[in-house]
């Protein structure tokens, strides 16, 4: 069965650095496009990121642009979000979900997610 | 960019009723939209992809209908498990933009 399980969350200082990492098993990953998509307790869905399949193309966000980077490694099934120079309205879950297709698709699963918290 | 507009905000109903949730798009487009079930502290499930298909394992009260700007989700028959947020989204291209949400309640 498909299953994600993102990483790599937890309390980070304004202006710091954190990668989360989203490991794939159940589907051949190099397939599929990934994306990250975060929700602050209480709110709506935020679509962050997306990667393509092999890799040769990536969007973001207005609100993550220039800070965050998304990448792949098909070799080992995971995909990554680095982020910097982090903001406390960067506090949320992060959830990596899987696309329905190697491009522009709907997300059909989703990893449990993983909590980002930026406070001093 | 396009922006995905959802109404009501929330509803409540009754065990059995019929529910219905309106997305619009404030640009055509076309038949790329998705809805997603959200329950309390849990990741979305995708329930509808290309408006009207049915994903996988979805149990059939749920349906959708619309292309262009303006779709629908429908609840058949309103059960007590089906109590969670709904979002649509649109996929035909950068950003995939969610709707903000409708909240169903059992009334």
């Amino acid at each position: 069965q498909v299953q994600l399980v993102e990483s790599g969350g937890g309390v980070v200082q304004p202006g710091g650095s954190l990668r989360l990492s989203c490991a794939a098993s159940g589907f051949t990953f190099s397939y599929f496009a990934m994306h990250w998509v975060r929700q602050v307790p209480g709110k709506g869905l935020e679509w962050l990121t997306f990667i393509r399949f092999d890799g040769s193309d990536k969007y973001y966000a207005d609100s993550v642009k220039g800070r965050f980077t998304i990448s792949r490694d098909n070799s080992k099934n995971t995909v990554y979000l680095q982020m910097s120079s982090l903001r406390p309205e960067d506090t949320a879950m992060y959830y990596c979900a899987k696309g329905y297709c190697g491009g522009d698709c709907s997300f059909d699963y989703w990893g449990q997610g993983t909590l980002v918290t930026v406070s001093s | 960019d396009i922006q995905m507009t959802q109404s009501p905000s929330s509803l409540s109903a009754s065990v059995g009723d019929r529910v219905t949730i309106t997305c619009r798009a404030s640009q055509g487009i076309s038949n790329n939209l998705a809805w997603y079930q959200q329950k309390s502290g849990k990741a979305p499930k995708l329930l509808i992809y290309a408006a009207s298909s049915l994903q996988s394992g979805v149990p059939s009260r749920f349906s959708g209908s619309g292309s262009g700007t303006d779709f629908t989700l429908t609840i058949s028959s309103l059960q007590p498990e089906d109590v969670a947020i709904y979002y649509c989204q649109k996929y035909n291209g950068a950003p995939w933009t969610f709707g903000q949400g409708t909240k169903v309640e059992i009334k």
